[in-house]
């Protein structure tokens, strides 16, 4: 199985901010990678995937980067409505998720 | 825009089988060009992937729990459902459906989600 893992565990930052997400895969995951935003009480909303494209509707604030085991989410400039629980997913071999950062006001 | 919905018991007791199912409104299920996930949620926890299920019924599970699971679809009902069996405590979580799709270059990701379901394992 491949193991992400995700750091930090929380980030807090204040609005306007730059947010630097990371996600390390155990072995290589090419760029079968996606970043999905979860808010309390609602599902995770797809955010990037093959690591670096936007989905539909996702603000050009959040770019995604990295490939092999190395991966990055930024958000350029933190908006209130991105405080949130990020998490990336893997589905080069089998399908598995990081643990999530939480990114919080400061 | 396709939209998801599970249903179920909320409350399974201890070694008895959870069972779930995920109606799909707006959009057909019988469309090859989607897979069908269940996806979980321990409560404060991260996301854990369960399995998926094509349109043929073909399916492919979690290891970890490949043993207990088993997925269906009924495509005249625009449905795919969930079982799993000899359930304890730690299968209590909010239990998600998901569709994922794929690009021509064959990028998977989950691009709906039901609003999730929450199932306690008490006695």
């Amino acid at each position: 199985e491949i193991v992400l893992t995700q750091s930090p565990a929380t980030l807090s930052l204040s609005p306007g901010e730059r947010a630097t997400l990371s996600c390390r895969a155990s072995q290589s995951v090419d760029t079968y990678l996606a970043w999905y935003q979860q808010k309390p009480g609602q599902p995770p909303r797809i955010l990037i995937y093959d690591a670096s494209k936007r989905a539909t509707a996702i603000p050009a604030r959040f770019s995604g980067s990295g490939s092999g085991t190395d991966f990055t989410l930024t958000i350029s400039s933190l908006e209130p409505e991105d405080f949130a629980v990020y998490y990336c997913q893997q589905r080069n071999i089998g399908l598995t998720f990081g643990g999530g950062t939480k990114v919080e006001i400061k | 825009q396709v939209h998801l919905q599970e249903s179920g018991p909320g409350l399974v007791k201890p070694s008895e089988t959870l069972s779930l199912t995920c109606t799909v409104s707006r959009g057909s299920i019988s469309s090859g060009d989607y897979y069908w996930s269940w996806i979980r949620q321990h409560p404060g926890k991260g996301l854990e992937w369960i399995g998926y299920i094509s349109y043929s019924g073909s399916t492919f599970h979690n290891p970890s729990l490949r043993s207990r699971v088993s997925m269906s679809v009924d495509r005249s009902r625009n449905q795919f459902s969930l079982t799993l069996n000899s359930v304890t405590a730690a299968d209590t979580a909010v239990y998600y459906c998901a569709r994922e799709t794929y690009t021509s270059t064959w990028q998977y990701y989950f691009d709906s989600w039901g609003q999730g379901t929450l199932v306690t394992v008490s006695s």
